[in-house]
């Protein structure tokens, strides 16, 4: 089973900056299934990248992914003030359908 | 307008039975996975397992396995997490979510709230 590992745990910056995110995994990522979530409080999770650079429906083009193998990156270019929040990286695997999330990054106003 | 829309929360107590639903519209039910994903007070996100309403194929996280059971009613789009003996560990945010084959978690639904206290 991978392992994913986020880091920073807490990333602590001001509207306008840029947000740069790192998830690794425990052994490489079949096909580049990685996925990454935002998740504000009292909400559900919303999808915002999948196939590690793809943005989903409706997301933002200050959002983008890049990675391969082990090691991946969520980048937010600005910060615009709804973006504070939780961010998680998600490996996933098509047959049987399998997934694993990392413990998150939250991403807090300084 | 694709929605997955949940039960309400549940306060219950250790050893007793609860199922929680999940019922989708605006796609065809029978096309998508539906995975459930437990959220534990201050904590991430945990798979716990997927279903294929279509049939009815289900496959467990590790994690999971033989704690609770994840089934689907096609007839009436809605699919189910339950548990035959809630513990206070059990105390968490579920979610339902969907995906196609070789995708992630697409749409969610807002959420269940399960309690479970003496």
């Amino acid at each position: 089973e991978i392992v994913l590992t986020q880091s920073p745990g807490t990333l602590s910056l001001s509207p306008g900056e840029r947000a740069t995110l790192s998830c690794r995994a425990s052994q490489s990522v079949i096909s580049d299934y990685l996925a990454w979530y935002q998740q504000k409080p009292g909400q559900a999770p919303r999808l915002l990248i999948y196939g590690t650079s793809s943005r989903a429906t409706g997301i933002p083009d200050r959002f983008s992914g890049s990675g391969s193998g082990t090691d991946f990156t969520l980048t937010i270019s600005r910060l615009e003030p709804e973006d504070f929040a939780v961010y998680y990286c998600q490996q996933y695997r098509s047959s049987p359908p399998g997934f694993t999330f990392g413990p998150g990054t939250k991403v807090d106003i300084k | 307008e694709v929605q997955l829309v949940q039960s309400g929360a549940e306060v219950k107590k250790p050893g007793e039975f609860l199922r929680i639903s999940c019922k989708g519209s605006g796609y065809s039910f029978t096309s998508y996975w539906i995975s459930w994903v437990r959220q534990m007070p201050g904590k991430g996100l945990e798979w716990m397992g997927s279903t294929y309403p279509s049939d009815s194929y289900t496959t467990y996280s590790p994690s999971f396995q033989g704690h609770v059971t994840i089934s689907a009613d096609k007839s009436i789009s809605t699919a189910y997490l339950q548990w035959s003996s809630l513990k206070a560990s059990d105390n968490a945010m579920y979610y339902c979510a969907t995906f196609s084959a070789g995708s992630p978690f697409d749409y969610w639904g807002q959420g269940t709230l399960v309690t479970v206290s003496s």
